[in-house]
């Protein structure tokens, strides 16, 4: 069975600094792997997914992740926070077409101006 | 662009009640998910469906069925609620075909609360 896990529950970055949020991924092969972000009481947005290729992706609102096999990981990163970048972020995988998402436990991103 | 659709947003309902949640997919989309989000918790999968027909089951409760009509809108039914119930289920939509195409997007949610 497939896992993703976000060492992370709770991360707190000053506006402007670097962000780098952790996620690793436990499955047999090379999954479908994920990103997506969610605010209070809000729908999950996709920042970026990866399917195979360049193993660094770019996603929107300067966001990017890096997939590393040797790893297991799956790491968000973006080079300068901005306040309106609080929220609850989730990563997550697939096996497949058509297969259904499974997420991490989250990491919760704090913005401090 | 077009998003998917949940209806209503909003449901309260008393304890042994039903309820019936709506998704409307992004248009073109073949592939309808349902995933049930505990507060504080990450989402979890229930169902999923693709041309009409259920292709994947999770921890659905016997309590709930749901189904996928012919306009690939689906609708999850929700019998003998519980207090445990209460929740945001998320419907999903994707296009399955290959990687570049079957990625789920995901409405805004119905948050149901069961009192």
């Amino acid at each position: 069975a497939q896992s993703v896990t976000q060492p992370d529950i709770h991360i707190t970055v000053s506006e402007g600094a670097s962000l780098e949020l952790r996620c690793n991924y436990s499955y047999g092969a090379t999954p479908y792997l994920f990103w997506y972000v969610q605010s209070p009481g809000q729908g999950l947005q996709l920042l970026l997914k990866y399917f195979s290729g360049d193993t660094l992706v770019q996603g929107i609102k300067g966001f990017e992740a890096e997939f590393k096999r040797s790893q297991s990981s799956f790491n968000l990163r973006k080079p300068s926070v901005h306040w309106s970048d609080a929220a609850e972020y989730f990563c997550a995988l697939n096996t497949g077409t058509a297969s259904k998402l499974t997420f991490g436990t989250g990491t919760r991103l704090q913005v401090t101006l | 662009a077009a998003g998917v659709i949940q209806s209503p947003r909003h449901l309260i309902k008393e304890k042994r009640e039903t309820a019936t949640l709506k998704c409307y997919p992004i248009p073109r989309h073949d592939t309808v998910y349902w995933y049930q989000q505990g507060p504080g918790q990450d989402p979890q999968f229930l169902i999923s469906f693709y041309e009409k027909m259920q292709s994947d089951k999770g921890s659905i409760p016997d309590r709930f069925s749901a189904q996928q009509f012919s306009d690939y809108h689906s609708e999850l039914n929700m019998s003998s609620l519980e207090l445990g119930d209460s929740a945001l289920y998320f419907c999903a939509s994707s296009l399955a075909g290959g990687p570049s195409t079957d990625t789920q997007y995901f409405g805004p949610g119905t948050r149901l609360t069961v009192l």
